[in-house]
């Protein structure tokens, strides 16, 4: 199947500090989705990218669809402890029933 | 609003045994999907519907059954539990633009 590339797969960080996390692939993806998933839990939605280029914020996260449509980062800014969790890309490929295709996840932990 | 709704939350099978998995949405989506989730593996497609009476196989498809009759419920059957399908089960529903949203998953240990 298609597969998603996401470094790195552990962050450990100091509270206050910015993350950086990306995706990689092989493959065009008309979509590209940013999830979290604490402990115990389904993933949460927080952000989507439909174009490419598209920047888009969330309050301190950022994230950006790839010019070539093969790639995808999110940035958090000044992390928190309640940021801790294991954050996951997702990008729908054309013609894919608007299926997802995952990524094996960034574990973040945040010191304090 | 329960959003996507998973029962059971925990299950433990004995090698060979049937079981339902449950999954129902109250957001009216289309679209419906069912994923195991490994550890370092992320979530994988086990299968997924697009409407009510329609249902394709996803990456991993072997060892599972689905039926769409409703827009509301999509249960997943296994239909004699392996060791290998020990995971954590989540179903997600959309209405087609933008993601998915997900149920909290359902614990499955088959032994």
């Amino acid at each position: 199947g298609q597969q998603l590339n996401q470094s790195p797969q552990s962050m450990f960080i100091q509270e206050g500090e910015d993350v950086s996390m990306n995706c990689t692939s092989s493959s065009i993806f008309n979509t590209w989705l940013w999830y979290k998933q604490d402990p115990g839990e389904g993933p949460v939605l927080l952000i989507a990218l439909y174009k490419a280029g598209e920047l888009t914020s969330n309050g301190r996260l950022t994230a950006q669809f790839g010019i070539t449509r093969k790639d995808s980062f999110l940035n958090i800014s000044a992390s928190i402890p309640s940021d801790v969790g294991i954050y996951f890309c997702a990008g729908q490929l054309a013609g894919s029933a608007r299926q997802l295709t995952f990524g094996s996840g960034t574990q973040l932990t945040v010191l304090p | 609003n329960a959003g996507v709704t998973q029962t059971p939350k925990f299950q433990v099978l004995k090698t060979g045994q049937s079981m339902t998995l449950q999954c129902a949405q109250d957001m009216n989506h289309e679209y419906m999907s069912w994923y195991r989730q490994d550890p370092g593996m992320g979530l994988r497609l086990i299968h997924y519907s697009v409407g009510a009476g329609i249902t394709d196989q996803g990456e991993v498809p072997n060892g599972y059954n689905v039926s769409r009759s409703t827009t509301e419920d999509f249960p997943l059957r296994l239909l004699s539990a392996a060791p290998s399908q020990t995971s954590v089960y989540f179903c997600a529903s959309s209405r087609g633009e933008g993601g998915y949203t997900f149920g909290s998953g359902t614990r499955l240990t088959v032994v």
